[in-house]
């Protein structure tokens, strides 16, 4: 079971960009990674996923070393707005029938102020 | 877009009652989740199915039952309910088989048990 470890919390300023790791030693060939947001009271929504090397969106960049046992998500200038909690999932694929057992770490919280 | 639906945004029980929370999603996905969320423990999976009548336990399903006879539907069931599963309770669904890890959450139910 590949479980992930994040930091806790971090701090920024408007207009700057910040840059969250995640550590996944133990991840397998098969599980993909993927950032999650979650604003307080509703559910997280997905940001970004990749397997190898680097993935960018409009939203943030993804950056995964070769041996895939971190990853990074970055937020370039950063606004008020992305004040969330951030979670790092890895895609596990022990249970049979197809279906994935997903779980998620404790998540960092991102505080961003003026 | 994917709506994932849950019934109840707020419910307040009583110890020993029986609670049901209901979740539909729209989009025909095979997977379906359901997470509990608490302050300094982020989100813990209960349980999941991957398909109609199919459930596999999560990482803490004990006190709880889920019941999924559609595919669009799965219930969440706390047989007798105590006051240490006051929590929030996120429903979330993802595609399938071929499932890379990107999860649709609803909104939340925020159970709380006098």
């Amino acid at each position: 079971l590949a479980k992930t470890t994040q930091p806790i919390s971090m701090d920024s300023y408007e207009g700057q960009e910040v840059n969250i790791t995640c550590s996944h030693n133990n991840i397998a060939t098969n599980d993909y990674i993927t950032w999650y947001q979650q604003f307080p009271s509703q559910g997280p929504r997905f940001i970004i996923q990749g397997y190898k090397t680097k993935v960018t969106n409009e939203v943030a960049s993804l950056f995964i070393p070769a041996d895939r046992k971190s990853s990074t998500l970055s937020l370039p200038r950063v606004s008020l707005s992305d004040t969330a909690v951030y979670y790092c999932l890895v895609g596990d694929h022990e249970v049979t029938g197809g279906g994935n057992k997903l779980t998620f770490g404790t998540g960092t919280q991102l505080k961003v102020e003026l | 877009d994917v709506k994932v639906t849950q019934s109840s945004r707020y419910l307040v029980k009583r110890t020993g009652e029986k609670v049901f929370l209901e979740c539909v999603q729209d989009m025909d996905h095979e997977n379906m989740f359901w997470y509990r969320q608490d302050p300094g423990l982020g989100l813990r999976l209960i349980y999941f199915s991957y398909d109609v009548k199919m459930k596999e336990k999560g990482d803490i399903p004990e006190g709880y039952s889920v019941s999924r006879e559609k595919k669009e539907r799965f219930s969440l069931i706390l047989e007798s309910a105590s006051t240490n599963q006051t929590s929030m309770y996120l429903c979330a669904s993802s595609l399938g088989e071929y499932d890379t890890g990107e999860l649709f959450f609803g909104e939340g139910s925020r159970l709380t048990v006098l």
